[in-house]
Parts: structure tokens; sequence; C-alpha cells
């Protein structure tokens, strides 16, 4: 699986938008970019995971460059919810021994 | 409710001894994972199962070990020759799909073991 490289901290005031970038540039065509949070002291969170287009769901944007080098992970509007640590990872796409990897990712705080 | 479980939250133990971790998951999920996670740091993948009675080792396997007698079941047993084995440690399981692909992971709450 190809590394990921996160920035160790960032901050966002509540109610904008935070975000976290994250750079991938050996990923394989078969990899997936997946993004994962972790809450102090819980279990990390799944969030979001896209291959070549920009995705979206209720909880955050993914923007994937086109050349797939990097991505961004935008929390529209920030809450102070969402102070985690973040992890980007990626995946390949078949099954077989896929572990996936997570490094130390991004810490996010989000402050009034 | 579908979701996946691990008990005790907090767990002490005395140097030398064994203890097992426990992990649920009710999401007929095939993969099941484990996962240490020391201070400040991500997570370092311990052992993990893709289908009853097989697992595999993972990055830092040595002085643990596991069984999946049962789907729903993936307990940790951490032995005594574990050097260091105060951590957070993190049960996840996935699905697959008909393509053989994995699915994102759901995590459990983990369980924090300090041993004294």
């Amino acid at each position: 699986d190809a590394k990921t490289t996160q920035p160790t901290s960032m901050d966002c005031a509540e109610g904008r938008a935070a975000n976290l970038p994250c750079n991938h540039s050996t990923i394989s065509g078969n990899e997936y970019v997946y993004w994962y949070r972790q809450i102090h002291s819980q279990g990390p969170q799944y969030i979001i995971h896209g291959l070549k287009n920009n995705e979206t769901n209720e909880m955050a944007s993914l923007i994937i460059t086109e050349d797939r080098k990097s991505s961004t992970l935008i929390l529209p509007h920030a809450t102070l919810r969402d102070t985690a640590v973040y992890y980007c990872i990626v995946r390949v796409v078949a099954g077989g021994s896929y572990i996936p990897t997570f490094g130390r990712g991004t810490s996010l705080i989000v402050h009034p | 409710d579908g979701g996946i479980t691990q008990s005790p939250k907090y767990l002490f133990r005395k140097e030398g001894q064994n203890v097992t971790l426990s992990c649920e998951q009710n999401l007929n999920h095939d993969a099941m994972y484990w996962y240490r996670q020391d201070p400040g740091q991500g997570l370092r993948l311990i052992y993990y199962s893709q289908i009853v009675n097989d697992f595999q080792k993972g990055d830092i396997a040595e002085g643990y070990s596991v069984s999946r007698e049962k789907k729903e079941s993936f307990p940790l047993t951490v032995t005594s020759a574990q050097k260091n084995p105060t951590a957070f440690y993190l049960c996840a399981s996935s699905d697959r799909t008909g393509d053989g692909h994995y699915n994102e992971q759901f995590f459990g709450p983990g369980t924090r073991l300090t041993v004294l």
C-alpha cells in the first residue's frame, strides 16, 4: 500500500471550513483513498473514501487531484466536536492480503 | 443495535500474567483486526483474520496470540512474552463484497490495558 503524508496538526475556527491535506504521491491505480477520524480515547470512525472522483457525504467532502497524488478532506462547517485526529490511508481495491495502515494522522483542533 | 464491542474498557494486570481481551461483532463481517495504539502514535496492526479458523500476523505480533473459532469473535491474548504491553487496544471488523473488496473498517471502543 502507498504511504501517506499528513501535517502533524492544524487548527480551525468553529463554523469555518477545515481543509485537511494528504499526500500520497506513490498511489497506484487500484488504490482508494480512505479517511477516518479518532476522537480522544475512542475507536476510529470511518468518514469517506474515493478513487478518482470527488466524493461528498453527510460528514465531509473528499477532493482528489487529477493525478491522484494528493487529496483534501473538507469539513464544511467545523464544530468543536470535530476536534480529533484525522487519518488518511490508501488501500487496494481488491481483497487478498490487504492490511490497513494508520500513521500518526493530523490532529485537528477546532476552537471557538 | 449492530456493532462491535470490546470488554472491558479498562484492564489492570500484574507483570508476568497473561490477559485476554474480548472483541465481539454482530455485523456479520468476515474480517476482523487487532491494533495497538501507544500515546501520540498511530495504530499498529497486531493480527488480522479474514475467515473463521484462519488468521495472519501483523507488524507487531510477537507476544500476542489470537483465535477465530467463531465469525463474531476474535479474542486477543497478551502473553507474558510481550515486553511492554501497556497500551490502548482496538478491535475492528470489515465486510467483503462479491468481488473480494474489503469495505471500510468499523472499530470498537477500545480496551486500555495497564500492566503494573
